[in-house]
Formats: structure tokens, C-alpha cells, sequence
């Protein structure tokens, strides 16, 4: 069964900061792999998103993403945390061929303090 | 229309009422999901529809709950018997066919559901 494991709960950063939230997976096949936000009261937005290809993904915002197949992971980076990316930060991992579901992490609360 | 479209926005029920979600999806996409999102909580999958095949209802909590999708359109969930627990926000996501193109999911805003 796939899952994915989001090791840290809360993450406090300075304004200014850099960032990397991680991420691991268990998938018996190439996966997609996706990073969502979600704001106080807002619902899910796609940050980026890994297919196949080049391994370092751009997303909104100036996030990046780096897939390593060999450990598993796909950590979320972003070389200047700004106080309005403050929001729970999802990764998410999903089948690339077949019927599967869309299967997410327990999340990552970000906290940027001043 | 433009995104996945939740009703209602927020509904308040007594314990042991039955209720009625609904989520229209993107027009187009075979996939839909359900996920419940209980306070402070991560996105716990419900299930899971592709097109015409059998629905994966391998998240499903309890005997409670089920779902029904018709083709590719409307999805409606329902709780049976509600309790207390059952207070969430519930999520409906739809994607495009899985293994060719984008498989994102685009969610909807969400049902905020509050059994008193």
C-alpha cells in the first residue's frame, strides 16, 4: 500500500529564512508526487507537482521540490520564507498508470515567526 | 463550471440525523475523491471513484457512510445516524484519468459538518 510520511508536525522559520519540509514515500511504482497548501480557512492549492523528468520541480510561490528515488523523498524548499507562506503544507503521492487513489501526508504546520 | 463545487458550505445536524453532501467536480474529470479533514487534523482518504469501475471504498469508517457517483458527474456522500465524531470538514477532489497527462487533484472549498 503507498503512503506518505510528513516527519515533522510544526516547523517555526524566521521571515527571511530558508525552508525544506520533508517528505517520504512507500510506492511499489513511479509515483506522482504533488505539495499542496492549505491556508486558515482556505481549501487546497497545487504548489507543484512531479511526473518524470528533471527532478528539481519549480511551483508557485518560489517553492521547489527535489525527487530522490533513492531515498524516497520529495522535501519542499524555498530559499526565503515570507510571513504570508505561514499554512499547512500537504504532500501527496499518487499512482502513474492504474487506478489508485491519491493518498496524503498527515501535513506540516508552518509557522514564520518576525 | 470553473472548479469542484461543494454544497452546502457548512451544516449543523443533531446527533443520530442522517445528511446529505454533495460535490459537483470539474467538468470532464473521471476521478473524484472524498477525504475528511477532522480539526488540526490531516486529510484521512474516504473514496475514491474512476469513471465506470467499482468505487475504491477502502477509507470508509464505518458501515455509516457511503457514496454514489453517477458516470462522471455529481457525487453525493452520505452519513447515516450521525455522531459527534463525525464533525469534519469533508473534501471532495477531482482529477483527470490517471497515467496520461495531469493527475493533480483540484479540490473543492469544502462541507464543514458540525454534529451537535
Amino acid at each position: 500500500a503507498q503512503s506518505v510520511t510528513q516527519p515533522d508536525i510544526h516547523i517555526t522559520v524566521s521571515e527571511g529564512a530558508s525552508l525544506e519540509l520533508r517528505c517520504n514515500y512507500s510506492y511499489g511504482a513511479t509515483p506522482y508526487l504533488f505539495w499542496y497548501v492549505q491556508s486558515p480557512g482556505q481549501g487546497l492549492q497545487l504548489l507543484l507537482k512531479y511526473f518524470s523528468g528533471d527532478t528539481l520541480v519549480q511551483g508557485i510561490k518560489g517553492f521547489e521540490a527535489e525527487f530522490k528515488r533513492s531515498q524516497s523523498s520529495f522535501n519542499l524548499r524555498k530559499p526565503s520564507v515570507h510571513w504570508s507562506d505561514a499554512a499547512e503544507y500537504f504532500c501527496a503521492v499518487g499512482p502513474y498508470s492504474g487506478y489508485s487513489t491519491l493518498t496524503f501526508g498527515k501535513g506540516t504546520m508552518l509557522l514564520v515567526s518576525p | 463550471g470553473a472548479g469542484v463545487s461543494q454544497s452546502p458550505s457548512n451544516k449543523v445536524t443533531e446527533k443520530g440525523k442522517d445528511v446529505e453532501l454533495r460535490c459537483d467536480p470539474i467538468s470532464g474529470h473521471t476521478a473524484l475523491y472524498w477525504y475528511r479533514q477532522r480539526l488540526g487534523q490531516g486529510l484521512e482518504f474516504l473514496i475514491y471513484f474512476q469513471g465506470n469501475s467499482a468505487p475504491d471504498k477502502s477509507g470508509l469508517p464505518s458501515d455509516r457512510f457511503s457514496a454514489e457517483r453517477t458516470g462522471e458527474s455529481v457525487s453525493t456522500l452520505t452519513i447515516q445516524r450521525t455522531q459527534q465524531e463525525d464533525s469534519a470538514v469533508y473534501l471532495c477532489a477531482s482529477s483527470s484519468r490517471q497515467g496520461e497527462g495531469s493527475t493533480e487533484a483540484f479540490f473543492g472549498q469544502g462541507t464543514r459538518l458540525t454534529v451537535v
